[in-house]
């Protein structure tokens, strides 16, 4: 039962364009939502987080749009830069015990 | 350093052998989890540890997988018995924030067992 869905394994951009990752969840008790990006050989970093009461959430590059009714939400990237090229996977958290994570999504940026 | 350590990095290892995985989380976080990649999928949750006890242990594939932590830091995970289904790079994050979930990986232990 995947409760964090991430239906897009692969997307690829143009350099400059915007990069938008989506991620569905069936959990109606998740009240924070987090992005981790990461790279190969390497663990998982945090890279933005919106809680349940926002529906969107801001830091430079990176803005994460959060639709409760629809359960949806989404990272935006813009501009994208090949330095943005890593997978990046969707989590979610309720009761602070224990992260949730979807599949993840290969970005890659073309320069 | 003064992030999550895992080692080994990596470890091969026969069919039926146990195997052990450490982990250093930050100092003075005091949750610690272990979670696992599969080729291909997503971060799965095996075990949460606070301090040194375990609320949830839900993820753990079976009873071939254990985990302990001691003195509130080190953690261990143990697989007895390994399987070819084991194969994968098994992850370890620490938090200080258990409110928002935050977690702070270490770079992984990928155990390939032939």
């Amino acid at each position: 039962d995947q409760q964090v869905k991430q239906n897009s394994p692969s997307l690829s951009v143009q350099e400059g364009r915007i990069s938008i990752l989506n991620c569905d969840y069936t959990n109606s008790m998740f009240d924070y939502f987090l992005w981790y990006k990461k790279y190969p050989a390497e663990g998982p970093t945090f890279l933005i987080s919106i809680s349940s009461i926002k529906d969107k959430n801001e830091d430079g590059r990176f803005t994460v749009f959060l639709n409760k009714s629809a359960k949806h939400l989404s990272l935006h990237i813009v501009p994208s830069q090949p330095g943005d090229s890593a997978v990046y996977f969707c989590a979610a958290n309720w009761g602070a015990n224990k992260l949730v994570f979807g599949a993840g999504t290969i970005l890659r940026v073309k320069s | 350093g003064a992030g999550v350590s895992q080692s080994p990095s990596n470890k091969v290892t026969e069919k039926g052998k146990d195997v052990e995985l450490r982990c250093d989380p930050i100092s003075g976080h005091t949750a610690l989890y272990w979670y696992r990649q599969s080729l291909g999928q997503g971060l799965e949750f095996l075990i949460y540890f606070q301090g040194n006890s375990a609320p949830d242990k839900s993820g753990l594939p079976s009873d071939r997988f254990s985990a302990e932590r001691t003195g509130g830091s080190v953690s261990t995970l143990t697989i007895q018995r390994t399987q070819q289904e084991d194969s994968a790079v098994y992850l370890c994050a620490s938090s200080l924030q258990r409110e928002t979930g935050e977690l702070f990986f270490g770079e992984g232990s990928r155990l390939t067992v032939l």
